[in-house]
């Protein structure tokens, strides 16, 4: 079964707000992940990722935060835009295995201006 | 530098009917990936490939469903005999690296299957 799931399908913030998508995964070997932001009719984009090796790792107005102890992946986005309206996927790739990526279900984020 | 590149973007097919869903990947991109999407659902690993080779096919059903990625030209998904089942949106990716590094997704086929 899948490894990867998210604690809330949707998530509502006001626009300028910080938000916070949060991710378990089950996997402890597990060594790469990555977010996804994907939007109405179009591919998964590429977001930030994260090696096993860090705990933290910081983009433009994106934080990724990884808890090995407790397998947690959360994503923050700093003064969410309307533009950051879409659904976000985190997705990990197990060390040593095939190079498949393993999805979560989504978490659809929606910004009210 | 192009992105991955899916033909078509949309397909409809009668039930019984084959659909051939093709991906060019990014440019010096050896690694592809197929991936299946359901509505309101994450993405579904289905089949990986290097050039000529199928590395991984664990996730594609056994029948009906095949991959290729041959020396020259695009990967191509392909599946007979389509069932409604079969309708979801199907993701190409493609990475220089193994290890799920540098993955860039296409903007999918939307399969409906009617």
């Amino acid at each position: 079964g899948e490894s990867v799931g998210l604690h809330l399908p949707t998530l509502s913030v006001q626009e300028g707000d910080n938000s916070i998508i949060n991710c378990a995964y089950s996997n402890s070997a597990s060594d790469y992940f990555i977010w996804y932001k994907q939007e109405s009719g179009k591919g998964p984009q590429f977001i930030i990722d994260i090696r096993s090796n860090m705990d933290k790792r910081q983009g433009q107005r994106v934080t990724v935060l990884l808890n090995k102890t407790v397998k947690h992946l959360s994503l923050q986005i700093a003064a969410t835009q309307p533009g950051d309206s879409a659904v976000y996927f985190c997705a990990e790739n197990v060390k040593g295995g095939s190079e498949k990526l393993v999805f979560g279900k989504g978490t659809k984020l929606t910004v009210n201006p | 530098n192009a992105g991955v590149m899916q033909n078509p973007r949309h397909l409809v097919r009668r039930r019984g009917q084959e659909a051939r869903l093709r991906c060019s990947p990014m440019k010096g991109h050896s690694h592809v990936y197929w991936y299946r999407q359901l509505p309101e659902e994450g993405l579904k690993f289905m089949v990986y490939l290097q050039k000529e080779n199928i590395i991984d096919e664990s996730g594609m059903p056994k029948e009906r469903f095949s991959a290729e990625f041959p020396k020259e030209g695009p990967s191509i998904l392909r599946i007979q005999q389509v069932v409604r089942g079969d309708s979801a949106a199907y993701f190409c990716a493609s990475s220089p690296l193994i290890g799920g590094y540098g993955y860039t997704f296409g903007s999918g086929t939307r399969l409906t299957v009617v």
